[in-house]
């Protein structure tokens, strides 16, 4: 089975850096995966991890470590706009998501 | 950019109606997927296709649903017999391996069972 574990909510001001953790346990590991989602929206995806180490994409990163079941998300110079919810994915056979992290940005 | 397309956006059904939702994934995407959201609640995997079969489903697939593709763009949810709980939003995604499997969700159709 799986279970993925992350924050229900966190709170950042504008211009400020995040970091949304993510934990997990599966049987088998296939990449793991950081999706964006604003109310009533469909997710949209951001980074994708499948080796250990940091992904860079402009003011989005992601790390991972297998070993520990471990990620992250890090997001730097925050917009009003991130306000949503960051899920975050494991895939194996199939992608399950985490329950996802409410992040609300203020001025 | 390509995008994946849902209809309907809302259909609302009396309980123990049958409901058909609708996806056109991707063009040259070969896997298929449908997910599903509870208000408030975490996105669920339903089911994946590929190569005209399904390839994983949740414990939530249960013999109430059935997915078909019936021509070459069109990929179906039905839901038999709906119930109160089927109330959800649908994503309908597509993926193209190898490679990461990133997968594109379409908007959803907000399914509303009375």
């Amino acid at each position: 089975g799986q279970n993925i574990d992350q924050p229900t909510e966190m709170t950042a001001t504008e211009g400020a850096i995040v970091q949304i953790n993510c934990t997990y346990q599966t049987s088998g590991f296939n990449g793991l995966f950081w999706y964006q989602q604003h109310a009533g929206e469909a997710p949209t995806f951001l980074s994708y991890n499948v080796l250990d180490g940091l992904e860079e994409k402009g003011r989005f990163s992601s790390f991972l470590s297998r070993s520990k079941g471990y990620s992250y998300l890090l997001l730097k110079e925050l917009q009003m706009k991130d306000s949503a919810s960051y899920l975050c994915a494991v895939t194996n056979n199939d992608m399950r998501f985490g329950a996802g992290t409410r992040l609300t940005v203020k001025p | 950019e390509p995008e994946v397309t849902q209809t309907p956006s809302h259909q609302v059904t009396q309980m123990g109606q049958e409901v058909i939702l609708r996806c056109v994934p991707i063009s040259n995407h070969l896997y298929f997927y449908w997910y599903r959201q509870i208000l408030g609640q975490k996105v669920e995997f339903l089911v994946s296709f590929y190569n005209n079969e399904i390839s994983e489903k949740s414990e939530i697939f249960d013999d109430q649903f059935s997915v078909e593709r019936p021509d070459g763009s069109n990929f179906t949810l039905k839901i038999r017999s709906t119930k109160l709980e089927d109330s959800a939003m649908y994503f309908c995604a597509s993926s193209s391996p190898p490679g990461a499997n990133v997968l594109t969700f379409g908007a959803g159709s907000r399914l509303t069972v009375l």
